[in-house]
């Protein structure tokens, strides 16, 4: 079982609508989650952060966390072109130093 | 602000060559991370620096992988007898003390053996 999966898409949404990409993790006591951003040929951006079970809104982005079912998500508001990119969740797993990775959802918005 | 640092961008060498990577981190920030991202595949973890800690060098695939941090500041990535499967984009961030903190990437290095 892979510490982190995600659904690999493609996800494709036209533009103004909502945008969710989920992430699902292996270990029950992993305390940090993160969600980056990749466009073609750069390197991750982080976007959000989330420790606590629930909802943290910046903007358009909204990260949910829910530990029992050991699921975080991310929701687009408002989607737009420029969204358009690959998707990261990455986790940090109790007694690890490093996040673990999803292998990323590829998210199209439509014009 | 000045984000985290990388050089080169791209490096193309032959196979069996060494090579060195360089990471400069955001400035404050303790913890250094190294990781690499092969065609199509997730971020593989390699090393971390935090202070004036001993690293935790497990993700490091093999002997010919090593990593050190000088002054708690900039950090090289070294790769000695380059094989063809080296072949990746290096990936270092950076964080504000340690675990569970916010990472930020650098723009990579994308090695190219030949």
């Amino acid at each position: 079982q892979k510490e982190v999966e995600q659904n690999s898409g493609p996800l494709s949404v036209p533009e103004g609508a909502i945008a969710s990409l989920n992430c699902t993790y292996s270990d029950r006591g992993s305390q940090s989650f993160f969600w980056y951003r990749q466009y073609s040929g750069k390197s991750p951006e982080l976007i959000m952060f989330i420790y606590s079970n629930g909802d943290k809104e910046d903007g358009r982005f909204t990260a949910q966390l829910n530990k029992a079912s050991q699921y975080v998500s991310l929701l687009i508001r408002d989607s737009q072109p420029s969204d358009s990119a690959t998707y990261l969740c990455a986790v940090n797993r109790a007694g690890a130093n490093n996040l673990f990775f999803g292998t990323g959802t590829r998210l199209t918005v439509i014009p | 602000g000045a984000g985290v640092s990388q050089s080169p961008s791209n490096k193309v060498t032959e196979k069996g060559k060494d090579v060195e990577l360089r990471c400069d981190p955001i400035s404050g920030h303790t913890a250094l991370y190294w990781y690499r991202q092969s065609l199509g595949q997730g971020l593989e973890f390699l090393i971390y620096f935090q202070g004036n800690s001993a690293p935790d060098k497990s993700g490091l695939p093999s002997d010919r992988f090593s990593a050190e941090r000088t002054g708690g500041s900039v950090s090289t990535l070294t790769i000695q007898r380059t094989q063809q499967e080296d072949s990746a984009v290096y990936l270092c961030a950076s964080s504000f003390r340690g675990v569970g903190q916010p990472q930020h990437f650098g723009d990579g290095t994308r090695l190219s053996i030949l």
